[in-house]
């Protein structure tokens, strides 16, 4: 499947900072899904965005599907330090093709 | 949501040795997993589709030989590394989905480190 594109590959805030990622992709997205890997660990799901325009949250954090859905962005809002990680968007259902992920370091 | 188990956690193994890891679902069916691998500081890339009862499908450019994937039962998938080379280190993580849920879990991945 087509790749999707992700960026930046790393950002690194002060606590309390907010923070974004986006996933573009050059042709339409049936959906697409956030993941976060903390550092030695596995992809844990986060969410899946389905309708164009679509907009989400999860207490600090908020997902957006473009209209167009072909970009997603996931915001958070108020770092802190339990959100470092990596940041993965995918598209598909089962067979997932990963963006290239950003990493998320985070100053106390 | 669904568990899904790896072992071993972490493998050291000589170059030129095979190496198994096993992927379980522990509390549903699956009845196709996926085998994904990840380099350091990098993105994960599937590697292939283990579909229980028949030949996995392989992603382009994953030498089917070199790693063999079984999926004998509904729970249990196995990726085999065989004739592991220093290049092949690298973490291996498997997911299984169900019908009741939209997203993939993840196994705790197995990291290989071949001498």
């Amino acid at each position: 499947g087509q790749q999707v594109m992700q960026i930046p590959q790393y950002q690194h805030v002060q606590e309390g900072e907010d923070f974004t990622t986006y996933c573009n992709s050059s042709t339409t997205l049936s959906n697409i899904q956030w993941y976060k890997q903390r550092p030695g660990g596995h992809p844990v799901f986060l969410i899946q965005l389905v309708k164009s325009g679509e907009v989400k949250k999860q207490k600090r954090l908020t997902f957006q599907f473009g209209e167009a859905k072909k970009n997603s962005s996931l915001h958070i809002t108020a770092t802190q330090t339990t959100d470092v990680g990596t940041y993965f968007c995918a598209r598909g259902a089962q067979k997932l093709v990963f963006g290239q992920g950003t990493r998320l370091t985070i100053n106390p | 949501g669904a568990v899904v188990s790896q072992h071993p956690s972490w493998v050291i193994c000589k170059s030129g040795t095979s190496v198994k890891i096993e992927c379980r679902s522990l509390d549903f069916q699956a009845t196709t997993m996926f085998w994904y691998r990840q380099f350091p500081k990098q993105s994960l890339m599937l590697m292939a589709t283990s579909n229980e009862g028949s030949k996995a499908t392989y992603e382009q450019g994953v030498e089917k030989d070199k790693f063999l994937i079984n999926h004998a039962s509904l729970t249990l998938s196995t990726l085999t590394v065989t004739s592991a080379h220093p290049e092949d280190s690298s973490f291996y993580i498997c997911s299984a989905g169900t019908s009741a849920y939209n997203e993939q879990f993840f196994g705790p991945g197995t990291r290989l480190t071949v001498l």
